[in-house]
């Protein structure tokens, strides 16, 4: 298995743009979750989904920030619009039955820089 | 509520000596700990985890923690570092057979330099 993938691996955009992130998640993981790193925050759960359905989203930021996932091997985490202040990495997750309680697999992060 | 307090933001060990990475939890609960490293511009990966069985655990690359509950605490440790060690460690804590999958609070993490 491939892993967690997600694109782009970094993205430099201006504020006021539209950023989409994407990840495909482990096949056969039920469990998608997404997350922030900043160096003043460290690691923040922003929403996770389970069968493809949001289960939480109390982590997402404010309303700029949308998440969904269409389908099993896709989700996507959009902010609308972007400020200087949603420099961070995302970090895009998954996890299945066999994986065994709360044992997550990270993809390798999106580095966001809004200038 | 759960949380986790990893003590030393920055460690710093020669090649071949010992490692010692410090990590001290709170739950009211039965807790799941775990430790993930992350290098340079990589994903999180697990290095070990406690569910509540036994109370020393063995993960890769040599690494091992041991759940001291009257201590709160599950130290990170290592007979030996490599210089492919050095990376970020981040001590989790969750909710033992929590619903809340993925509820994962994060430590703030502890530098692991590792010197020739």
């Amino acid at each position: 298995d491939a892993g967690v993938i997600q694109s782009p691996r970094h993205e430099v955009t201006e504020m006021g743009q539209e950023v989409t992130l994407r990840c495909k998640p482990i096949s056969g993981h039920d469990y998608l979750f997404w997350y922030r790193q900043t160096m003043m925050r460290g690691l923040e759960l922003l929403i996770y989904f389970n069968n493809n359905v949001p289960i939480d989203d109390s982590g997402m930021p404010e309303d700029r920030f949308s998440a969904k996932m269409p389908n099993a091997s896709f989700s996507t985490l959009k902010i609308q619009p972007s400020e200087p202040r949603d420099s961070a990495v995302y970090f895009c997750a998954s996890r299945g039955y066999s994986s065994g309680a709360n044992v997550l697999t990270f993809g390798a992060g999106s580095r966001l820089t809004v200038l | 509520a759960q949380s986790v307090t990893q003590l030393d933001s920055h460690v710093s060990v020669s090649e071949g000596t010992p490692v010692l990475l410090r990590c001290n939890y709170s739950s009211s609960y039965s807790p799941s700990l775990f430790w993930y490293v992350q290098h340079p511009n990589k994903g999180l990966q697990l290095l070990l985890k406690y569910t509540s069985a036994a109370t020393l655990v063995k993960g890769i690359n040599g690494f091992e923690a041991e759940f001291k509950k009257s201590e709160t605490s599950f130290h990170l440790t290592k007979p030996s570092a490599h210089m492919s060690d050095a990376a970020e460690y981040f001590c989790v804590v969750s909710r033992y057979g929590s619903s809340n999958t993925g509820k994962l609070i994060f430590g703030q993490g502890t530098t692991l330099q590792v010197k020739p």
